[in-house]
């Protein structure tokens, strides 16, 4: 297993701006992923972050919209670029550990654009 | 990738044994299956794996017929704390390696 930390875990930011959401792993692990999900629905993958490669972007999220760091095997970030309110969610990152599709999560940050 | 199908909720009550179903008609040779729990406000946690017939942990049974179609989390004796949803996964690490979440389970126990 792993625990998985994020920060910050909520925020309110403007349109126009960037936040940049930390994700921690208290150990090392080669596979990251991030997903969004939006209250009362189901998990969006957004990309997948592997150490020493680029991310790996879903269909409907771009690099410059989404960009992510993976610089080493326990650390990641996504940041979410030029905000609107449509980018209000909750943002989480996973981790794999174990068999494969066995992922641990972080507790997840709620983002409100206004 | 293996496309799967849930009941969009159940209810039950404590104390009783609540089986959800998952079909993956689709699931090929080497996919996995994977079972997630998620509470409100928190990302979900994995619960169980299995590939083929009957896995068991401390927290549930996985039971998986021979031709893997569908498969079974069964949870003994609920409480409340058990309400929360429950997502099944069907993949394999190779080829496209894309963890998708459907619609999942929302389960209610009742007192």
């Amino acid at each position: 297993s792993a625990v998985i930390s994020q920060k910050p875990s909520r925020d309110i930011c403007q349109r126009g701006t960037s936040l940049t959401i930390q994700c921690q792993v208290d150990s090392q692990v080669t596979m990251m992923f991030w997903y969004r999900q939006q209250p009362g629905q189901s998990l969006t993958l957004i990309a997948t972050a592997n150490q020493g490669s680029e991310a790996t972007y879903e269909s409907g999220f771009v690099i410059d919209k989404f960009p992510i760091s993976r610089p080493n095997l326990t650390f990641s970030t996504l940041t979410v670029s030029n905000m609107s309110p449509e980018d209000s969610s909750i943002y989480l990152c996973s981790a794999e550990t174990g068999q494969p599709w066995e992922q641990y999560f972080g507790p997840g940050t709620r983002l409100t654009v206004t | 990738l293996a496309k799967t199908t849930q009941p969009i909720s159940m209810d039950s009550y404590e104390g009783q044994e609540v089986n959800i179903t998952c079909s993956h008609n689709n699931i090929a040779t080497n996919d996995y299956i994977t079972w997630y729990q998620q509470f409100p406000s928190q990302g979900p946690r994995f619960i169980i794996q299995g590939y083929k017939t009957k896995v068991t942990n401390e927290v549930a049974s996985l039971f998986i017929p021979a031709d893997r179609k569908s498969s079974t989390l069964s949870l003994p004796r609920v409480s409340l704390s058990d309400t929360a949803v429950y997502y099944c996964l069907v993949g394999d690490e190779g080829g496209s390696y894309i963890p998708t979440f459907g619609r999942g389970t929302s389960l209610i126990v009742h007192p």
